[in-house]
C-alpha cells in the first residue's frame, strides 16, 4: 500500500523560498501512469490544484503559480518536491501531497494522499 | 479555465436522509474529467467517484455519481453518521485541475 509523507519548514518568513518534500513508501515513484501531486487547503477556502510530474518527468502546474512553483523527482530518494518562491501570508495553507492516475486522456483520480503539512508564512 | 460551482453550500441533514450534492461546470465537460473527494476536519481528502460515476476502491455503494454536460450530482442514498463531512468535485482535462468551493453536509 503506497504511502505519502509530506515534509516542510512550517514556518516561513514572507518573500522567502518555501521547499517541501513527499516521501513515497509501500512502492516506486518510477511507475509509468502516475502524476506526483502538489495540492493545498486554503484556510476557509477550498483546495486548490499546484502542480504535477510524472516519473519521466513532465510536468504539470496551475498557471496562476506558475511562475514562482517548481516541481521535482528525487528517483534515488523516492521522493518529489514542491519550491514556492516570494511567499506572501497568501500562501499559508496546509499541503498535500497526492497521487494522480493518470494514463493518457483517461483520469483515475487522486486516491493516495497525504496528511499534510501546515505552512505559516509569517515574519 | 473552467469554473465549477457546488450547492448547497450547506446540507443539513440526519442520519439515513438522502444527500443530493450538485456541481455545474462553466462549460461543458467530459463526465470523464469529474471526481468527487469526501474531506473531514484533520484528515486527508478520501477519493469516492472517478469519472463521474465510477466508485474508487472500498467507497460504500450509498454513494453515486451522475451527470453529463455542465451538470453532476453526487448522491449519498441514506447518510451513516461517518459520511458528515465537506465533499469536492473536481474536474480534468486541462491544467489546473481545478476544485469545485465544497458543499458541507452537516447535522
Amino acid at each position: 500500500q503506497v504511502q505519502l509523507l509530506e515534509s516542510g519548514p512550517g514556518l516561513v518568513k514572507p518573500s522567502e523560498i518555501m521547499s517541501l518534500t513527499c516521501s513515497v513508501s509501500g512502492g516506486s515513484i518510477i511507475s509509468p501512469g502516475f502524476c506526483w501531486t502538489w495540492l493545498r487547503h486554503l484556510p476557509g477556502r477550498g483546495l486548490e490544484w499546484l502542480a504535477c510530474i510524472f516519473d519521466n518527468g513532465e510536468t504539470y502546474y496551475n498557471p496562476s503559480l506558475k511562475s514562482r512553483l517548481t516541481i521535482s523527482l528525487d528517483t534515488s530518494k523516492n521522493q518529489f518536491s514542491l519550491t514556492l518562491r516570494s511567499v506572501t501570508a497568501a500562501d499559508t495553507a496546509v499541503y498535500h501531497c497526492a497521487r494522480d492516475r493518470i494514463l493518457g486522456d483517461h483520469y483515475y483520480g487522486l486516491g493516495v494522499w497525504g496528511h499534510g503539512t501546515t505552512v505559516t508564512v509569517s515574519s | 479555465e473552467i469554473v465549477l460551482t457546488q450547492s448547497p453550500g450547506t446540507l443539513s441533514l440526519s442520519p439515513g436522509e438522502r444527500a443530493s450534492l450538485s456541481c455545474r461546470a462553466s462549460q461543458d465537460i467530459d463526465s470523464a474529467y469529474i471526481a468527487w473527494y469526501q474531506h473531514k476536519s484533520g484528515q486527508p481528502p478520501r477519493l469516492l467517484m472517478y469519472r463521474a460515476s465510477y466508485r474508487a476502491d472500498g467507497i460504500p455503494d450509498r454513494f453515486s455519481g451522475s451527470g453529463s454536460g455542465t451538470d453532476f450530482s453526487l448522491t449519498i442514498t441514506s447518510l451513516e453518521p461517518e459520511d458528515f463531512a465537506m465533499y469536492y468535485c473536481q474536474r480534468y482535462g486541462s491544467t489546473p485541475f481545478t476544485f469545485g468551493p465544497g458543499t458541507k453536509v452537516d447535522l
